[in-house]
């Protein structure tokens, strides 16, 4: 596509539940981020993924986040038992190795 | 542990009064310095890279310099349009292929008419 997509773009969802989020990263592009950004905040590094190396989850705030990319094309970003804390934007970007990284739109979460 | 500072957390400014936007950064071998602008409600939208002390970079009335230490994103003759969160974010050489960006907090840039 012509830009890095992210699905949905709002999601609220009670607290407890599990949340999927997804992003199509520009095709070709090898590497792909994901980071959270709470309001009013800067933003958190959560994972990195390149190629088929190993990816670089060290910003992932606890267990309850995992994400998944399946070769170099669609990631999905899952918490479980989400928290009210856990309510922030969660933007995906993807770049060509080292080059600069375009940004999706971001999904906004709210926990209820 | 890399750090990135930006510098001030807020800048109000008349239509037409020029100003700077500091990001110092401390990280063991830079593989980029980059500076990208946030409108409320949506994504970070790519300025410019910059990737050795001495380099400059401009666009309209946008301009980047990078020192050893430091970048400024340099604003002249602002105008209301140019209002928005500015960030910056630095890449390290870490030997690999570990392309991770880190991130300031922004400088929220408001220009009044």
């Amino acid at each position: 596509g012509a830009g890095v997509s992210q699905s949905p773009s709002n999601k609220v969802t009670e607290k407890g539940k599990d949340v999927e989020l997804r992003c199509d990263p520009i095709s070709g592009h090898t590497a792909l981020y994901w980071y959270r950004q709470r309001l009013g905040q800067g933003l958190e590094f959560l994972i990195y993924f390149q190629g088929n190396s190993a990816p670089d989850k060290s910003g992932l705030p606890s267990d309850r986040f995992s994400a998944e990319r399946t070769g170099e094309s669609v990631s999905t970003l899952t918490i479980q038992r989400t928290q009210q804390e856990d309510s922030a934007v969660y933007l995906c970007a993807s770049s060509l190795g080292a080059g600069k990284a375009f940004f999706g739109q971001g999904t906004r979460l709210t926990v209820v | 542990e890399d750090q990135v500072t930006q510098s001030p957390e807020a800048l109000r400014l008349q239509e037409g009064e020029s100003s700077s936007l500091n990001c110092s950064y401390t990280v063991s071998g830079l593989r980029g310095l980059f500076w990208y602008r946030q409108d409320p409600g949506k994504g970070p939208e790519f300025l410019f890279t910059l990737y050795s002390a001495g380099e400059e970079k401009e666009k309209e009335r946008l301009k980047a310099t990078l020192t050893k230490k430091e970048s400024f994103l340099h604003i002249t003759a602002p105008k209301p349009e140019d209002s928005a969160t500015y960030l910056c974010a630095v890449r390290k050489n870490s030997g690999g292929s570990n392309y991770k960006l880190t991130f300031g907090k922004g400088t929220l840039l408001t220009v009044n008419p």
